[in-house]
């Protein structure tokens, strides 16, 4: 079965500063990755998402991530963070057990950004 | 524009008294999701519908129910709530083909005394 770890419970960045989130995945075939953010009191958004081709993705809000098959990582990066990039970070794989359409998330990092 | 609602938004009930919360997307998508969110553990998923009558089992299925009787509405019912329910509820739908990017709702924060 799928699984997606991201092992950073919590995070803190100055504003200003980079920031990367990491993503591992466990899945037997090429996945179809997804990092949405949740703000707080709201919804989840899509940020971005891998199927096939470059590895190097980018998204909205200044945001990309880059697959790697080798390490089995879909790690998301910014190169200057903004105050209002505090949020809840959700990795997800694609579940493709037929029928079933479904994401697999993990369990979330919480960023914080000190002014 | 397109969306995913959820109704209601917030909703505090007491043990055992029956319950539903309702979900409505207008994008014409066959495939609609159920989930849970408690922290620490992520989203995870109730019940999906691949279509009109076809619904079944996600990871975290017990003491729920869902119905499809129309491609955009996909409830999900409680019918005798516990505390143990008590979490923020996701809809969601997805169309087919090659994308399973997954449209979400507002969510429902649900607590059952």
């Amino acid at each position: 079965a799928q699984s997606v770890t991201q092992p950073d419970i919590h995070i803190t960045v100055s504003e200003g500063a980079s920031l990367e989130l990491r993503c591992n995945y466990s899945y037997g075939a090429t996945p179809y990755l997804f990092w949405y953010v949740q703000s707080p009191g709201q919804g989840l958004q899509l940020l971005l998402k891998y199927f096939s081709g470059d590895t190097l993705v980018q998204g909205i809000k200044g945001f990309e991530a880059e697959f790697k098959r080798s390490q089995s990582s879909f790690n998301l990066r910014k190169p200057s963070v903004h105050w209002s990039d505090a949020a809840e970070y959700f990795c997800a794989v694609a579940v493709s057990d037929t029928g079933r359409r479904a994401l697999t998330f993990g369990s979330g990092t919480r960023l914080q950004v000190q002014p | 524009e397109a969306q995913v609602t959820q109704n209601p938004r917030y909703l505090i009930t007491v043990t055992g008294k029956k319950l539903t919360v309702t979900c409505s997307q207008n994008m014409n998508h066959e495939y609609m999701s159920w989930y849970r969110q408690d922290p620490g553990l992520g989203l995870r998923q109730i019940y999906y519908s691949m279509n009109v009558e076809v619904t079944d089992k996600g990871d975290v299925p017990e003491g729920y129910k869902v119905s499809r009787k129309e491609k955009r509405n996909f409830p999900l019912i409680l019918e005798s709530p516990s505390p143990n329910q008590t979490s923020l509820y996701f809809c969601a739908s997805t169309g087919t083909g090659g994308s399973y990017e997954q449209y979400f709702g507002p969510g429902t924060r649900l607590t059952v005394t």
